[in-house]
């Protein structure tokens, strides 16, 4: 079975402090994983995915399948990174999307 | 195209009536989500549809949740009878088959059950 696990309901950090939200997964395949962003009233959308190894928005996120994690991090967060963040797997037999439980970050002035 | 769309944004019911969540996704993609959005469990995956079928309806917590899509173009997810602990945001997402495909949301509906 498929599960993402992110251990932290909640960041707060200053503004220009560094940032990084845990993502732990479980699959018996290949990997396929994704960040997605949720600012307030907008919708749910993608951030960034493991495949592409961009930065978004200065955000980056490195697969590591000997720890099975997936951890976004950004060097200076800013205080419109402020959203909720979801580390997402996805399971190509079946096109399966699964979240974790999400992790609120708040960037204070 | 406008995105996947939701209807209603929000809905304020008694314990014990129906609700019925509608979505449309876009148009062109082969595969529709429905999704749960609570504070404590974050986003569960209720159903999900290819091609208007049901693949994987496990996340579905309970007898009184149903879903249907019976064209490309509309999505329902029923909830009969309702109850308080049903209250949260729903979400409806499309995407077309294939690798790294990226996962399109509605804005969702918020559920009260009062």
């Amino acid at each position: 079975a498929q599960r993402v696990t992110q251990p932290e309901k909640l960041l707060s950090v200053f503004k220009g402090a560094p940032v990084e939200l845990k993502c732990n997964y479980s699959y018996s395949g290949s990997p396929e994983l994704f960040w997605y962003v949720q600012y307030s009233r907008q919708r749910l959308q993608l951030l960034l995915r493991h495949i592409s190894r961009e930065s978004i928005k200065g955000f980056t996120a490195d697969l590591n399948k000997g720890e099975t994690s997936f951890h976004l991090k950004k060097p200076f967060a800013q205080e419109e990174d402020s959203a909720m963040y979801y580390c997402a797997l996805f399971k190509a037999a079946g096109n399966k999307l699964t979240f974790g439980g999400g992790t609120r970050v708040l960037v204070k002035p | 195209d406008a995105g996947v769309i939701q209807s209603p944004r929000h809905e304020v019911t008694e314990m014990g009536q129906e609700v019925t969540l509608r979505c449309k996704p876009i148009s062109g993609h082969d595969y529709l989500f429905w999704y749960r959005q609570t504070m404590m469990r974050g986003l569960e995956l209720l159903i999900y549809f290819n091609n208007n079928v049901p693949i994987d309806d496990s996340g579905m917590p309970e007898d009184r949740f149903s879903a249907k899509m019976p064209n490309a173009s509309f999505s329902t997810l029923k909830i009969q009878p309702s109850e308080p602990r049903d209250s949260a945001v729903y979400f409806c997402a499309s995407s077309l088959v294939g690798e790294n495909t990226e996962a399109f949301f509605g804005q969702g509906t918020r559920l009260t059950v009062v």
